[in-house]
């Protein structure tokens, strides 16, 4: 199947920093990806839609100067955590559609981000 | 259906034995089902999915049955193996939108030798 990678695999930046995650379709062009976070023992949360070439869409109380995203490339999502706090401390994954693939999605091996 | 701040329901099963994980989903206008596995600290890896117009659909050792009166989604693991242990999730979505998934509570699956 296609390859989704995430860069990187884990991260310990200090309280008030920013962090950025990248997320790179390896083999097909994504005009579409997506930032989940995982907390300990729960499910993925759909954080919002990375869209090529123009602003993302955000979920119902996801802050989207807190989580800024960049979509500036057919291959290439960033996640940047902004002024991070303990509490922003999760596993974050993206994912993404490869066209051919009708509607299946490709995830990353996903971020562990712990803020400390 | 989307889950906030739930824990994940376990379920163990001796190696060999067949596997019966559920998911309630929650939009009766999702069409697309797929059922995911996560290994610990992984990103969620497919293992099988179904459309709305199917009640049913085998794999490889896995057989996922929909119920769309009910919306209820069952992901069904035969002979269970050690290898198996991990996560399990099913995610819906409205097809031919953005596919954005909307995850279950998940179901944190334990196989015993």
């Amino acid at each position: 199947g296609a390859v989704v990678s995430q860069h990187p695999s884990w991260v310990i930046c200090k309280s008030g920093t920013s962090v950025k995650i990248e997320c790179r379709s390896l083999d097909f062009q994504a005009t579409t990806m997506f930032w989940y976070r995982q907390f300990p023992k729960q499910s993925l949360m759909l954080m919002a839609t990375s869209n090529e070439g123009s602003k993302a869409t955000y979920e119902q109380g996801v802050e989207k100067d807190k989580f800024l995203i960049n979509h500036a490339s057919l291959t290439l999502s960033t996640l940047t955590v902004t002024s991070a706090h303990p509490e922003d401390s999760s596993f974050y994954i993206c994912s993404a559609n490869e066209p051919t693939a009708n509607t299946e999605a490709f995830f990353g091996q996903g971020t562990r981000l712990t803020v400390v | 259906g989307e889950s906030v701040g739930l824990h994940l329901p376990t379920l163990s099963v001796q190696e060999g034995d067949n596997s019966i994980i559920n998911c309630a989903y929650s939009n009766s206008a999702s069409d697309y089902f797929i059922w995911y596995k996560q290994e610990s600290g992984k990103g969620p890896q497919f293992i099988i999915d179904i459309r709305s117009n199917m009640d049913k659909r085998q794999g490889q050792r896995v057989t996922v049955l929909l119920n769309k009166t009910v919306k209820h989604l069952s992901l069904q693991i035969a002979a269970t193996q050690p290898g198996d242990s991990a996560v399990y999730f099913c995610a819906e979505t409205i097809s031919g939108g953005y596919n954005k998934l909307i995850f279950g509570a998940g179901t944190r699956l334990a196989v015993h030798p």
